[in-house]
């Protein structure tokens, strides 16, 4: 079945990066984008951004510009979502999720990753 | 960028009867490729979000048939016919038509 499994929860202190995984199964990576949503706890969800794993490209949020960065490995099937200059407004589960071609929703989603800021 | 205003915050619902949610977007979610691009999604405490309805009407494959969507232009509405013990959680309409993708701020649904 189509399933997107993410990386291990990570602690950061402000100032540091942090890269998430993601690893796609059971459907042609490079045909579908993916897309990169977080969630501060108790809060609601924000889109960071999208890649295209069939060529690379990419699209942030213009909150994010300059300081995120997302990448794929087409050997491997995964997708990485870099984030630097962290601070802890940053604290968040981070989710990847596949963007269906034609009609544009987001399904499945990783199971998260929680990415913690704190000194 | 379009915002996704949904009301009500909160909801407390008796099981086996109807709920309503409504979501409004400040520009129009009909693209010029004839589609509406909007969502929603039930997100389960501790799970991550799971598709519900999509393009505002159709039911994500799986989906109970007590869920349905309408609306067209800026409004939107979920309805539950009836609602049931799995279906708390919070609800989020979320919309595709042109990046930022972005969603509403979520209406919690309690179970009574």
């Amino acid at each position: 079945q189509v399933q997107l499994v993410q990386s291990g929860a990570e602690v950061k202190k402000p100032g540091a990066s942090v890269k998430v995984s993601c690893k796609a199964s059971g459907y042609t990576f490079s045909n579908h984008d993916i897309n990169w949503v977080r969630q501060a706890t108790g809060q609601g969800l924000e889109w960071m951004g999208w890649m295209n794993p069939n060529s690379g490209r990419t699209g942030y949020a213009q909150k994010f510009q300059g300081r995120i960065t997302m990448t794929r490995n087409t050997s491997t099937s995964t997708a990485h979502l870099e984030l630097s200059s962290l601070r802890s407004e940053d604290t968040a589960v981070y989710y990847c999720t596949r963007r269906q071609g034609g009609s544009r929703w987001f399904d499945p989603w990783g199971q998260g990753t929680l990415v913690t800021v704190s000194s | 960028d379009i915002v996704m205003t949904q009301t009500p915050l909160s909801l407390s619902v008796t099981p086996g009867q109807p709920a309503s949610i409504s979501c409004k977007s400040t520009q129009s979610l009909l693209h010029n490729d004839g589609k509406t691009y909007l969502y929603w999604y039930l997100q389960k405490p501790g799970q991550p979000p799971q598709l519900l309805i999509y393009e505002v009407s159709n039911r994500f494959s799986g989906v109970p048939d007590r869920f349905s969507g309408s609306g067209s232009g800026t409004d939107f509405t979920l309805r539950i016919s009836r609602a049931e013990a799995e279906d708390v959680g919070v609800y989020y309409c979320m919309q595709t038509k042109e990046p930022p993708v972005t969603f509403g701020g979520g209406t919690k649904v309690e179970i009574k």
